[in-house]
């Protein structure tokens, strides 16, 4: 079954606007990762949190985790229409599980110029 | 210079066909995956090399088998190939926990 859900499925905001996706997982993990597809592109990695960490930030994105609760959340401030794509969310157990990661089905983010 | 290579990056083909996606990184990595994402997007990981070494295979029908003639190359072949078998393919690799996407095979069974 699936390991990430994330919320919302699609989001459409004005450029300039913050733009925040959920992502939500079942079992314990060592680390999280988020990604972005452009359209009928590969996935890039935007950012990676692990397990002991609650909170990381990198140029526009900011990451938060929440073990307890299983769920993590991805904040993009002051989107430019470039930051149009698919975002993913991606959980990594570790152990005899590292490098396997588990995809959840993506929010699709729609900046509008 | 690209870091993750794929060819093709379209195939278009008959059902029963066997068809290959070749997959090439230059980063140096030890370890190289396939993915195949559906049509709702929801990307699944099928196969895991290190060092040329399967580590990771998933339940994929037995018709897909990947081959890694050094650990720069991850190549998938397909046989018999299905309508269910439509998707986009993607390789990946990486060092440590950050993976390294290619660009992705659109496959269309007809």
């Amino acid at each position: 079954s699936q390991q990430g859900e994330e919320d919302p499925q699609a989001l459409s905001i004005q450029e300039g606007e913050n733009a925040t996706m959920n992502c939500s997982y079942k079992t314990s993990i060592n680390n999280l990762q988020w990604y972005r597809q452009n359209s009928g592109r590969g996935l890039v990695h935007l950012i990676l949190i692990r397990s002991n960490e609650r909170e990381k930030h990198s140029g526009r994105l900011r990451v938060t985790l929440d073990t307890s609760k299983k769920s993590s959340s991805l904040l993009i401030t002051a989107s430019r229409a470039a930051d149009t794509a698919s975002y993913f969310c991606a959980t990594e157990k570790g152990g005899t599980s590292y490098g396997k990661l588990t995809f959840g089905q993506g929010t699709i983010l729609t900046v509008h110029p | 210079d690209t870091a993750v290579s794929q060819t093709p990056k379209y195939l278009v083909t008959q059902m029963g066909n066997d068809k290959s996606i070749k997959c090439e990184q230059n980063l140096g990595h030890d370890t190289m995956y396939w993915y195949k994402q559906d049509s709702k997007k929801f990307l699944k990981i099928m196969f895991s090399y290190n060092n040329k070494e399967l580590i990771i295979n998933e339940t994929v029908p037995n018709r897909f088998s990947p081959k890694s003639p050094d650990k720069a190359h991850l190549n998938l072949h397909i046989n018999s190939l299905e309508l269910g078998d439509s998707a986009v393919y993607f390789c990946a690799s990486s060092q440590e926990e950050t993976q390294y996407f290619g660009p992705g095979t659109r496959l269309l069974v007809l």
